[in-house]
């Protein structure tokens, strides 16, 4: 059975600081998707990663896929309020098929 | 113009019940999905459609059935609600099923409560 693993479950931090979050499996992915969620809303996408190594920004925002393709971090430069959310990564598997994390919750107090 | 949309939002009803939640996507994608999220914020596929045909079917009790009248609309009627189908319940959409990278288009949710 694929599992994607992230860590850590639950994040809260000040404003201003930097914070980093993973999503691991021993699954090979042929493409990595991270979704942000907030609450009372459907997950929206941020980014996809298919290349091994590949780095991604979105404004502070930057999205890393392992060289194996079997990992992936997303790291936040001076978090804002406006990051909080829960944030979901999904890898594509060689039928298509989405394997999802159980996400992070992250909260950014002001 | 919501790409996405579900109804109803909200849902609450007695064990044993029938209930039906249904979901329009205005994309023109060719694949729908249903997934439950549970408490613990789990994404759990449950069906998906590509031009009204079923592609994927998880390990679902038959009390749940989907239906697709077209591909632009994907339908959950639930029977003899338990307890523990207590959820939310989102529709998404993409282009297609066939392409790894696709992006999956959420709808709102529909919060399901049974007493």
């Amino acid at each position: 059975t694929q599992l994607l693993e992230q860590s850590p479950q639950f994040l809260s931090i000040q404003e201003g600081e930097n914070l980093t979050v993973y999503c691991n499996s021993s699954s090979v992915f042929s493409s990595l998707q991270w979704y942000r969620q907030e609450p009372g809303e459907g997950p929206v996408l941020l980014v996809t990663v298919v290349t091994g190594g590949e780095v991604k920004k979105l404004k502070r925002l930057t999205f890393q896929f392992g060289d194996a393709r079997k990992d992936s971090s997303l790291h936040i430069t001076a978090a804002q309020p406006g990051d909080t959310g829960l944030y979901l990564c999904a890898g594509a598997n060689s039928n298509y098929q989405l394997i999802w994390g159980a996400g992070t919750k992250l909260i950014i107090k002001p | 113009d919501t790409a996405v949309s579900q109804t109803p939002k909200y849902l609450v009803t007695q064990m044993g019940n029938d209930k039906s939640i249904k979901c329009e996507q205005n994309l023109g994608h060719d694949t729908m999905y249903w997934y439950k999220q549970d408490s613990k914020k789990f994404l759990k596929i449950m069906f998906s459609y590509n031009n009204k045909e079923l592609i994927i079917n998880e390990t679902v009790p038959n009390r749940f059935s989907p239906k697709s009248p077209d591909k632009a609309h994907l339908n959950l009627h639930i029977n003899s609600l338990e307890l523990g189908d207590s959820a939310v319940y989102f529709c998404a959409s993409s282009r297609s099923a066939g392409v790894p990278t696709g992006e999956l288009f959420f709808g709102e949710g529909s919060r399901l409560t049974v007493l």
